[in-house]
C-alpha cells in the first residue's frame, strides 16, 4: 500500500521555473526521503530530510518538512529540462523495521525548453 | 565505488515459467531490498535482506522469494509467474549497521531494474 500521496500527479513548466511538489504522509516518521526516477529506470536519492529538521537545501533543491500535518514539499528552482523525471516521496517503516521505504504515487514532471 | 548492478536488464517469460533476478550491491552495502513498480500500484516492497537473513518483508505470496550471499549479492526468485507480475524489479542497497526493529529508513542506491514481461 501506498504511504503518501503525492500532488499534482503531473507538472508541465517551462525552463527556468521552479516547480514545487507535495507529498502527504500518514503515519509517524524519523525520516522523509525524495528521489528523482528518469523514464522507468532507476531512483536516484536526492534529500532526505530527518523529523527534527523544517526545511533542507541541496543546490538547487529546497525540501520543508510538517510533522504536525504529515506533508513535506520539494521545490525545484531555476527547472532545466534534464530535471524532467518522476519525484517521489519515501518514508521508512510501515512495520518490521529495517530499510523498508514506503512510496507516494510520485509526481510527474515535464520541463520544457 | 561501482553502482548497484542487476541482471539481466530485460526478461520475456511466459505464463508459470520461473525467473531470478541478481543484484549486486555497492561494495560495503550489507543491506539489499527489493521493489516492484507497475504502473497500477506504483512502488511497493517486497522484502530486505541484512547479513543473508531476511529482515523484513512486504505483502507479496509466497511465490516470491529471495535470498542474500555471504558476499551481500541478492537475488529474488519468481515461481509459476502471472501475468501481473509484468514489472520493472528494482534492487537497492544500503549501508545499513544492522538491527532488527526501528530501523531509521536509510538512503537507499537503486540498481537499473530489471523489466520483466510475462506473456
Amino acid at each position: 500500500s501506498q504511504q503518501g500521496e503525492e500532488d499534482p500527479q503531473a507538472l508541465s513548466i517551462q525552463e527556468g521555473e521552479n516547480a514545487t511538489m507535495n507529498c502527504s504522509y500518514k503515519t509517524s516518521i524519523n525520516n522523509l526521503q525524495w528521489y528523482r526516477q528518469n523514464s522507468g529506470r532507476g531512483l536516484v536519492h536526492l534529500i532526505l530530510i530527518r523529523s527534527n529538521e523544517r526545511e533542507k537545501h541541496s543546490g538547487r533543491l529546497r525540501v520543508t518538512l510538517d510533522t504536525s500535518k504529515k506533508s513535506s514539499s520539494l521545490l525545484i528552482t531555476a527547472s532545466r529540462a534534464a530535471d524532467t523525471a518522476s519525484y517521489f516521496c519515501a518514508t521508512p517503516g510501515g512495520g518490521g523495521g529495517g530499510n523498508k521505504l514506503t512510496f507516494g504515487t510520485g509526481t510527474q514532471l515535464k520541463v520544457e525548453l | 565505488k561501482a553502482g548497484v548492478t542487476q541482471t539481466p536488464r530485460y526478461l520475456i517469460k511466459t505464463r508459470g515459467q520461473q525467473v531470478t533476478l541478481s543484484c549486486s550491491p555497492i561494495s560495503g552495502h550489507r543491506s539489499v531490498s527489493w521493489y516492484q513498480q507497475t504502473p497500477g500500484q506504483g512502488l511497493q516492497f517486497l522484502f530486505e535482506y541484512f547479513s543473508e537473513t531476511q529482515r523484513n518483508k512486504g505483502n507479496f505470496p509466497g511465490r516470491f522469494s529471495g535470498r542474500q550471499f555471504s558476499n551481500s549479492r541478492s537475488e529474488m526468485n519468481v515461481s509459476t509467474l502471472e501475468l501481473g507480475d509484468s514489472a520493472l524489479y528494482l534492487c537497492a542497497s544500503s549501508y545499513s549497521t544492522g538491527g532488527n526493529a526501528g530501523g531509521p529508513g536509510e538512503t537507499q542506491y537503486f540498481g537499473p531494474g530489471t523489466r520483466l514481461l510475462v506473456l
